[in-house]
């Protein structure tokens, strides 16, 4: 079974940083690319970041780019994103997400993790 | 960016009725269009990609169809699980975006 545990979640203030961990377990997570999506609160869905099976190409849309980074520790089956310069709306639920195959393009989400909250207010 | 555009906010249906949600693209996606299903305080899950294959567990009353720029969801006869957020998203173009979703109310 396909288990995806985030853990790094909390109160930030404006302009400080957070790093989020996605431990996976059930599946070959070296084969599989993976990515964020969040959520705001009582909002809808916007996908903040991904990445290949290799960490060799990422992606992420202009609202995050350059403040937030997407990293994987295969031999850990772990994915990470750093996030800095964090701003009042990045306030969301940050959701782990396993991509159907290695690649990004052309394929989405199949399983997610239940998410952590990050709040961004001073 | 492709605008995803769910034509209903909210929909009202009764049990054992059909449900349809639709979805439209601001430009072609091809077959690369997705459907997620969350209740409150969960994940989403998905249900259907590549516009009409369902995904692993689904049950049959879901199916999707569609292409371009129009998809349709629909519910053959709603059960009580059903009553949900339904989002569509493509995945044609990075950066991927989803609609806002519609919310499927018992009526």
């Amino acid at each position: 079974e396909v288990q995806l545990l985030e853990s790094g979640g909390g109160l930030v203030q404006p302009g400080g940083s957070l790093r989020l961990s996605c431990a996976a377990s059930g599946f070959a997570f070296a084969g599989y690319a993976m990515s964020w999506v969040r959520q705001a609160p009582g909002k809808g869905l916007e996908w903040v970041s991904a990445i290949t099976n290799s960490g060799g190409t990422t992606y992420y849309p202009d609202s995050v780019k350059g403040r937030f980074t997407i990293s994987r520790d295969n031999s850990k089956n772990t994915l990470y994103l750093q996030m800095n310069s964090l701003r009042v709306d990045d306030t969301a639920v940050y959701y782990c997400a396993k991509v159907a195959t290695s690649i990004v393009a052309g394929n989405t989400n199949e399983n997610w993790g239940q998410g952590t909250l990050v709040t961004v207010s001073s | 960016e492709i605008v995803m555009t769910q034509s209903a906010a909210t929909l009202s249906v009764s049990p054992g009725e059909r449900a349809t949600l639709s979805c439209r693209a601001s430009q072609s996606v091809s077959s690369n269009l997705a459907w997620y299903q969350q209740k409150p305080g969960q994940a989403p899950r998905l249900l259907i990609y590549g516009a009409s294959t369902r995904a692993t567990d689904i049950p049959a009353r879901f199916s999707g169809s569609g292409s371009v720029t129009e998809f349709t969801l629909t519910i053959s006869s709603l059960q009580s699980e059903d009553f949900a957020v339904y989002y569509c998203q493509q995945y044609n173009n990075w950066p991927y975006t989803f609609g806002q979703g519609t919310k499927l109310e018992i009526k």
